[in-house]
């Protein structure tokens, strides 16, 4: 099955900057890659996602790179505001059967105000 | 509203009850899931119905725990003989019928949850 890794579990930034959180992953049939937001308390949510034909997607402030090679996909999150402070999971799948996601242990991400 | 609706989204129960939640996904989205979420970790797979059909089950899923979704619409996950382990959050989510390739998305839309204590 497919293990999946999120690096670092934790980051703080300070608001304005950029953070990038990393998900590694070890199934190379894996043709989907999501991004998922989960607020404290409240359910996940796509913020961002990109199937394996591409290897970049922006949306506003947020944007993902896929290396489909080295396996691992990468969230980007540029002039960071108090309210993206969450729980960010990525969830690498193959959308030729059930698509079921497979969720990494999610990182945690701070924005100093 | 209409997003994904799960009922109750608190259970208290004591270990060896039987408890049932229901999750009513978004109204023609034939795919649903569930996925059991504990603290600090990410969801983790449980089973997925296409319409009326459960058509996987993860090993995670042991024989106390069952799944309906008898018309297509509206599910049930049920656990029997709880355990203090069965503590977590339950959560359903509901994902459009794929089309044409390049049309398809995959998203899948999560309820709130139901929080599950047993003590």
């Amino acid at each position: 099955g497919e293990n999946v890794e999120q690096h670092p579990s934790t980051l703080s930034v300070q608001e304005g900057d950029s953070a990038v959180i990393k998900c590694t992953y070890s199934d190379s049939a894996s043709n989907y890659f999501p991004w998922y937001k989960q607020e404290l308390g409240k359910r996940p949510q796509l913020i961002i996602d990109i199937r394996s034909n591409v290897g970049e997607k922006k949306d506003q402030r947020i944007a993902v790179t896929l290396n489909k090679t080295a396996k691992h996909f990468s969230l980007h999150i540029t002039e960071t505001q108090p309210e993206d402070s969450a729980v960010y999971f990525c969830a690498p799948t193959w959308t030729g059967a059930n698509s079921k996601l497979t969720f990494g242990k999610g990182i945690t991400l701070s924005v100093r105000p | 509203d209409t997003g994904v609706s799960q009922d109750p989204r608190h259970k208290i129960t004591k270990r060896g009850q039987n408890v049932t939640f229901r999750c009513d996904p978004i109204s023609e989205h034939n795919r649903l899931y569930w996925y059991r979420q504990t603290l600090g970790q990410g969801p983790e797979f449980l089973t997925y119905f296409q319409n009326e059909a459960q058509l996987e089950k993860s090993r995670l899923l042991s024989d106390r725990f069952s799944a309906e979704r008898p018309k297509g619409s509206f599910s049930t996950l049920e656990i029997q003989r709880t355990e203090q382990g069965d503590s977590a959050m339950y959560l359903c989510a509901s994902s459009p019928p794929r089309g044409r390739l390049a049309e398809n998305t995959y998203e899948q839309y999560f309820g709130p949850g139901t929080r599950l204590t047993v003590t």
